[in-house]
């Protein structure tokens, strides 16, 4: 079974640029988060997906980031524009098929992103 | 305020040695209480939930709902245990994860 998949791994943008990043999740889960971890801290929600709808977004910094999951499949999180303080590791997390109780999250490898 | 605290950002014990690594956490309802791990170049991924009341890799962790705590133990330390670890809660049936600061152990030879 194929992993949650993210991309860029990688990414240096300037102040006030826009950012893209990418996740693919397990086949078949319904849930699907977006976390940002700054270093020295632990991983925090950004937004939450059921299916293609949302859950929770209340730490989603609405003036700058953007997340949607068209088809309750993909999703894309956005920064736009970005600042220095966003520069973090975004993790994409999935998990939740059906009939699966175990409450496990399965995270993708991460994109961190560094903001000059 | 939901919260989870885990106390030390790192924790070196010798190879052989007892590891317990702290954790506690506030929520006004009824928590399910997780530990993750990160090994070296290695995504993010569960050790052990504590419903499941298992032991994994030689770690267990019981929940004490009196003293809100949901401490990692394993008896001897293994050089392959060094990793990054997350103590996380969930509200039960909310799906929404909280993680703690992480805790860095070194395991050393």
């Amino acid at each position: 079974e194929a992993g949650v998949a993210q991309s860029p791994r990688y990414k240096i943008i300037e102040k006030r640029q826009s950012v893209a990043f990418w996740c693919n999740p397990i086949s078949g889960h319904a849930t699907l988060y977006w976390y940002q971890q700054i270093l020295g801290q632990g991983p925090k929600l950004l937004i939450q997906f059921q299916n293609n709808g949302v859950v929770d977004d209340s730490q989603l910094p609405k003036d700058r980031f953007s997340a949607e999951r068209l088809k309750g499949v993909d999703s894309t999180l956005k920064i736009q524009p970005a600042k220095l303080e966003d520069s973090a590791v975004y993790l994409c997390a999935s998990s939740f098929k059906a009939g699966d109780s175990t409450g496990e999250l399965f995270f993708g490898e991460g994109s961190r992103l560094t903001v000059l | 305020a939901q919260r989870v605290t885990q106390p030390e950002k790192l924790l070196s014990v010798f190879k052989g040695a007892p590891v317990e690594l702290k954790c506690n956490y506030s929520y006004s309802g009824s928590p399910e209480l997780f530990w993750y791990v990160q090994y070296s170049r290695q995504r993010l991924q569960l050790l052990l939930r504590h419903i499941s009341r298992e032991s994994i890799k030689g770690f267990t962790a019981d929940l004490n709902k009196g003293e809100t705590s949901f401490h990692l133990k394993k008896p001897f330390a293994q050089e392959e245990d060094s990793a990054m670890y997350y103590c996380a809660l969930s509200g039960l049936g909310t799906y929404k994860y909280i993680f703690g600061t992480g805790t860095r152990l070194k395991v050393l030879a």
